[in-house]
């Protein structure tokens, strides 16, 4: 059974510049989140989807990132204008439904803003 | 969420046991207690999760206290390959609120 996969691995970009970051969950999986990682810290929650529907987005800085998860399959999550502080490892991790016990993370996209 | 406090690092020699604490006193009736470790450069993976029993698997034990404010995470003989940032996390047996607040887990060194 393939794993998560996420596009690209690393990425640099300069401040202002736009970047978008591609997971594809494992087959069968509804549940999809997206998580940020600061070097030194635990991963934190961005956004949750439920199929297709964003479900919670709460801690998501709605004014410059956007994310969709089109036919509750793949999903992108982007950022724009990207900021310096937006310099960290952005993950994805798929779950077959809300309340299964085991969520399985992708390798994660890393990301440096200059 | 109710959250856990755990040590930021720990070291171990190779082939000997691990006993990873975690404190979680605010832990609510429908907490579960999950451990996932994160390896240098790739996502978190899933150890163990556990309620009110202690559990084993192919990974580790997980003993949980009776009052389960705390719990230990144990490596029965750890490795190089164990050496990874643990995290304990509780999650709402419901699977709503914050699905997994990861605190900053324990490094942990396992020494040759």
């Amino acid at each position: 059974e393939a794993g998560v996969v996420q596009s690209p691995r690393y990425k640099i970009i300069e401040k202002k510049q736009p970047v978008a970051f591609w997971c594809n969950p494992i087959s069968g999986h509804n549940t999809l989140y997206w998580y940020r990682q600061n070097l030194g810290q635990g991963p934190e929650l961005l956004i949750r989807y439920e199929n297709e529907e964003a479900v919670d987005d709460s801690q998501l800085p709605k004014d410059r990132f956007s994310a969709e998860r089109l036919k509750g399959v793949d999903s992108t999550l982007k950022i724009q204008p990207a900021e310096l502080g937006d310099s960290a490892v952005y993950l994805c991790a798929s779950s077959p439904k809300r309340t299964s016990y085991e969520q399985y993370f992708g390798p994660g996209t890393r990301l440096t803003v200059t | 969420d109710a959250k856990t406090t755990q040590p930021n690092s720990m070291e171990s020699n190779e082939e000997e046991p691990v006993h990873l604490p975690c404190n979680h006193s605010t832990i609510s009736g429908t907490d579960y207690i999950h451990w996932y470790r994160q390896l240098p450069s790739q996502g978190p993976e899933y150890v163990i999760h556990g309620l009110t029993s202690n559990v084993n698997n192919r990974m580790a034990s997980l003993a949980i206290a009776e009052d389960r404010k705390s719990s230990t995470l144990i490596l029965h003989r750890a490795t190089l390959r164990d050496a990874a940032v643990y995290y304990c996390i509780l999650r709402d047996r419901w699977g709503t609120g914050n699905q997994f607040y990861f605190g900053t887990g324990t490094s942990l060194t396992v020494i040759p």
